[in-house]
């Protein structure tokens, strides 16, 4: 049972142009989600977070956005530069101690054309 | 570099067989996760260790262990081992729970 779903395996957006990658779950009792970036043979890095109080979170070029009611949430990353094309993981926690049994979703690798 | 050290980085043993991976977490971090990564799926959480002790369990199989010593490495014993066990296993750790988590490079291990 996946209860935290990336639908789209792989996303390819020109440089410059928006990357949207989305996250579905299932678990109401998600309180916190985050999003992380893996490059190939790293282990993953934060990226950016939301509390469940919140609907949306800004850092610099990327942002995160929660529609609680759709049980949905997106990261945009404007502009899209090279160095973004890695695969990205989004996870929820059913605590507000954000890495506390994180669950994670199959990733999306995002490919950004120069 | 994320400061976290997990060796050994690959792995190759036999059916039956008893690994044990280790972590090292960030200086001063005092929270240790392990996940497990099989292919094409996402990262499973399996246990969490605060100061040596036990805080969160995942999804570890009754044949996984681990324990996180006095000096905050933490280690992860898999025993019994089958096939289905090969993946990339993921140490992590954090100050307290509700910091950035930084992730290790992983541990390869491929059951034959």
């Amino acid at each position: 049972d996946q209860q935290v779903k990336q639908n789209s395996p792989s996303l390819s957006v020109q440089e410059g142009r928006i990357s949207i990658l989305n996250c579905d779950y299932t678990n109401s009792m998600f309180d916190y989600f985050l999003w992380y970036k893996k490059y190939p043979a790293e282990g993953p890095t934060f990226l950016i977070s939301i509390s469940s109080i919140k609907d949306k979170n800004e850092d610099g070029r990327f942002t995160v956005f929660l529609n609680k009611s759709a049980k949905h949430l997106s990261l945009h990353i404007v502009p899209s530069q090279p160095g973004d094309s890695a695969v990205y993981f989004c996870a929820a926690s059913p605590t507000n101690f954000g890495n506390e049994k994180l669950t994670f979703g199959t990733g999306t690798r995002l490919t950004i054309i120069p | 570099d994320s400061g976290v050290t997990q060796t050994p980085k690959h792995l190759i043993t036999a059916t039956g067989q008893r690994v044990t991976l280790r972590c090292s977490p960030r200086s001063g971090d005092l929270s240790v996760y392990w996940y497990q990564q099989s292919l094409d799926q996402g990262l499973q959480f399996l246990i969490q260790y605060y100061n040596g002790e036990e805080r969160a369990k995942g999804n570890i199989l009754e044949r996984f262990s681990a324990q996180q010593f006095p000096d905050l490495h933490s280690e992860l014993n898999l025993s019994s081992l089958e096939l289905g066990d090969s993946a990339l296993y993921f140490c992590a750790s954090s100050v307290p729970a509700n910091t950035e988590a930084f992730f290790g490079q992983g541990t390869r291990l491929t059951v034959v």
